[in-house]
């Protein structure tokens, strides 16, 4: 069963790009990789999905090296409003599928 | 387009009492996912559910949970004789029939309390 792993907490100023990176060893051929941001009181929010190499959208990037045993999302130019707690989601499409969210990065952005 | 809805959003019980949680899927979404979510903790996966079928309840604690995605009408989490242990966030996602769980979308949560 994969397991994910991420730091506990991140500090940024404003302005910065910021990189989180989630750890998922066990990671099977098949599985999706799955990125969340949650604010206090709130559900999480859909920020970006891959599965492979580089994936691009207009709020974040995502970066899964050949052997994909981690992936790192990237947040250009961090404002006040990206504190949040990140969590990566991965998606193990072998068998039955299973459902295994990181332990989660606090992020604080400083001004 | 709505996004999935979650009732009640806050939910008080005494210990021994029942507690059900609802939710909503998006439209067009058929596919169902509950999670929990302990103070400062990250979320566990509990069950997975498409119309009348669960799929993977492989998260489920194997007493006093349930959980139904009946034909008609939403998605119920049953909790039966609910414990102090029981407190925390229920969140529920759901996706597209095309999707096995790629890309969920959840809603707000049900913040249940047991006294």
């Amino acid at each position: 069963l994969a397991k994910t792993t991420q730091p506990i907490s991140m500090d940024s100023y404003e302005g910065q790009e910021v990189n989180i990176t989630c750890s998922h060893n066990n990671i099977a051929t098949n599985d999706y990789i799955t990125w969340y941001q949650q604010f206090p009181s709130q559900g999480p929010r859909f920020i970006i999905q891959g599965y492979k190499t580089k994936v691009t959208n207009e709020v974040a990037s995502l970066f899964i090296p050949a052997d994909r045993k981690s992936s790192t999302l990237s947040l250009p130019r961090v404002s006040l409003s990206d504190t949040a707690v990140y969590y990566c989601l991965v998606v193990m499409t072998s068998g039955t599928y299973k459902y295994i969210f990181g332990t989660g990065t606090r992020l604080k952005v400083l001004a | 387009n709505a996004g999935v809805m979650q009732n009640p959003r806050h939910l008080v019980r005494r210990r021994g009492q029942e507690a059900r949680l609802r939710c909503s899927p998006m439209k067009g979404h058929s596919h169902v996912y509950w999670y929990r979510q302990l103070p400062e903790e990250g979320l566990k996966f509990m069950v997975y559910l498409q119309k009348e079928n669960i799929i993977d309840e492989s998260g489920m604690p194997k007493e006093r949970f349930s959980a139904e995605f009946p034909k008609e009408g939403p998605s119920i989490l049953r909790i039966q004789q609910v414990v102090r242990g029981d407190s925390a966030a229920y969140f529920c996602a759901s996706s597209p029939p095309s999707s096995q769980g790629e890309t969920q979308y959840f809603g707000p949560g049900t913040r249940l309390l047991v006294l």
